[in-house]
């Protein structure tokens, strides 16, 4: 079974539209997040939720709104999408306390034209 | 404000050659410690973690990392890579938990 999953792995989209990537875990982690890796393959943290509630937002523009129904879930929605939001979007969780790994989703790579 | 550098983007070695990747970091705090790797269009993968305890930790692959907190370092090492080590490898680190601050990368290249 996979640990941390990601949906769709590739998704193509027109700028200004608008679209959502989905994350799920099932390691019964607490704390989960979502990193943007660029062109150049640099990775950076962009939201962090633990247990449902926002503890990270580091600056990101708000048009990435993320939303997490339960502690198993962290999707992510992006409005009015540009073609500097091309890259690939990595979900991770870890659980309570902080002193474990953090598990990486598969990734999904967006393509905005 | 804290950071990781990892001073080498590329490193073509021949198989069966050792090959170490360095990583610093800058923190005033204390600090946990990892080393992703990500293979060709995959997501990143756990290669090994200092969190406390001895200074020289190993992967089940043959990697071993040593931190060294006087030249605040955590390199990587391998005495013997294969083609198959061929990734991208990425240094990180968390302060007692919470977001990973990574390194650039570095870019592994394993020729025959």
């Amino acid at each position: 079974d996979t640990a941390v999953s990601q949906t769709p792995k590739y998704l193509v989209t027109q700028m200004g539209n608008d679209k959502s990537i989905k994350c799920e875990q099932n390691l019964g982690h607490d704390t989960m997040y979502w990193y943007k890796q660029d062109s150049k393959k640099f990775l950076k943290i962009m939201f962090s939720y633990n247990n449902k509630e926002l503890i990270i937002n580091e600056t990101v523009p708000n048009r990435f709104s993320p939303k997490s129904p339960d502690k198993a879930h962290l999707n992510l929605h992006i409005n009015s999408l540009e073609l500097g939001d091309s890259a690939v979007y990595f979900c991770a969780s870890e659980s309570v306390g902080g002193r474990n790994t953090q598990y990486f989703g598969p990734g999904t790579r967006l393509t905005v034209l | 404000a804290q950071s990781v550098t990892q001073l080498d983007s590329q490193v073509p070695v021949f198989e069966e050659a050792p090959v170490e990747l360095r990583c610093n970091y800058s923190s005033s705090v204390s600090v946990y410690l990892f080393w992703y790797v990500q293979y060709p269009n995959q997501g990143l993968q756990l290669l090994l973690k200092y969190l406390s305890g001895s200074t020289l930790v190993e992967s089940i692959n043959g990697f071993e990392a040593e931190f060294n907190k006087s030249q605040t370092s955590f390199h990587l090492r391998k005495p013997s890579v294969h083609i198959s080590d061929t990734a991208e490898y990425f240094c990180a680190v968390s302060f007692q938990g919470g977001k990973l601050i990574f390194g650039q990368g570095t870019e592994l290249s394993v020729k025959p």
